[in-house]
């Protein structure tokens, strides 16, 4: 069984700070990875995806992924309060007829005033 | 621009009722996915459609049936609700079939099965 693991937190920062929210993985051969935001009763909303080896940033966001040691991350600078929600770290499994997104139980972060 | 719509956003259901939740989606997309989220367990997939006429098994299908009525639509219906599919379902769709582009989800639709 392919997993994704993640710490459920949750996770406190004060404002400004950053925040480092961390994922595993267990198949070697995953090549796509996803941070997605999800609002307490609301939907996840893709925010960063990342397919090679080092850091993408984006705005306040930074991925990182390293293959070697199957670990993804997700750095947010500058927390503000509007970043408290819970983040998702997602891999895509390829398997059967074409690839589907398997997802941690997410890390939930509060960002304090 | 709607993207992912889901009805009904709520339902409570009796023990052994059935029905079906409906999700369209407006962006061309070939891939759609039906999930559920419970505390404490994440996201799991139940179905997917790869493209129009073709449906999988995910990694909790029983109790569900999928439909892939056309290339915007894939509703999930439950024949004999249980207790244990109280849950919230989210439909999403992706683009080129390989989901390298990550996913749009639908608002979701909380069940509440009693």
């Amino acid at each position: 069984q392919k997993e994704v693991e993640q710490n459920s937190g949750p996770l406190s920062v004060p404002e400004g700070a950053i925040a480092s929210l961390n994922c595993t993985y267990s198949d070697r051969v995953s090549q796509s990875f996803f941070w997605y935001r999800q609002y307490s009763g609301k939907s996840p909303e893709l925010i960063m995806s990342i397919y090679s080896n080092g850091d993408k940033e984006d705005g306040r966001f930074t991925a990182q992924l390293n293959k070697a040691s199957q670990y993804v991350s997700l750095l947010i600078r500058d927390s503000q309060p509007s970043d408290s929600a819970t983040y998702l770290c997602a891999v895509l499994n390829y398997g059967g007829s074409q690839g589907n997104l398997i997802f941690g139980k997410g890390t939930k972060l509060s960002v304090k005033p | 621009n709607a993207g992912v719509t889901q009805t009904p956003k709520f339902q409570v259901l009796k023990t052994g009722q059935s029905m079906t939740l409906q999700c369209a989606q407006d962006m061309n997309h070939n891939s759609m996915y039906w999930y559920r989220q419970d505390p404490g367990m994440g996201l799991r997939l139940i179905y997917y459609s790869a493209s129009e006429g073709t449906t999988d098994k995910g990694e909790v299908p029983n109790g569900y049936n999928v439909s892939r009525l056309n290339k915007r639509e894939f509703s999930l219906r439950l024949e004999s609700a249980a207790p244990s599919q109280t849950s919230v379902y989210f439909c999403a769709s992706s683009e080129q079939g390989t989901a390298n582009y990550g996913y749009t989800f639908g608002s979701g639709t909380r069940l509440t099965v009693v």
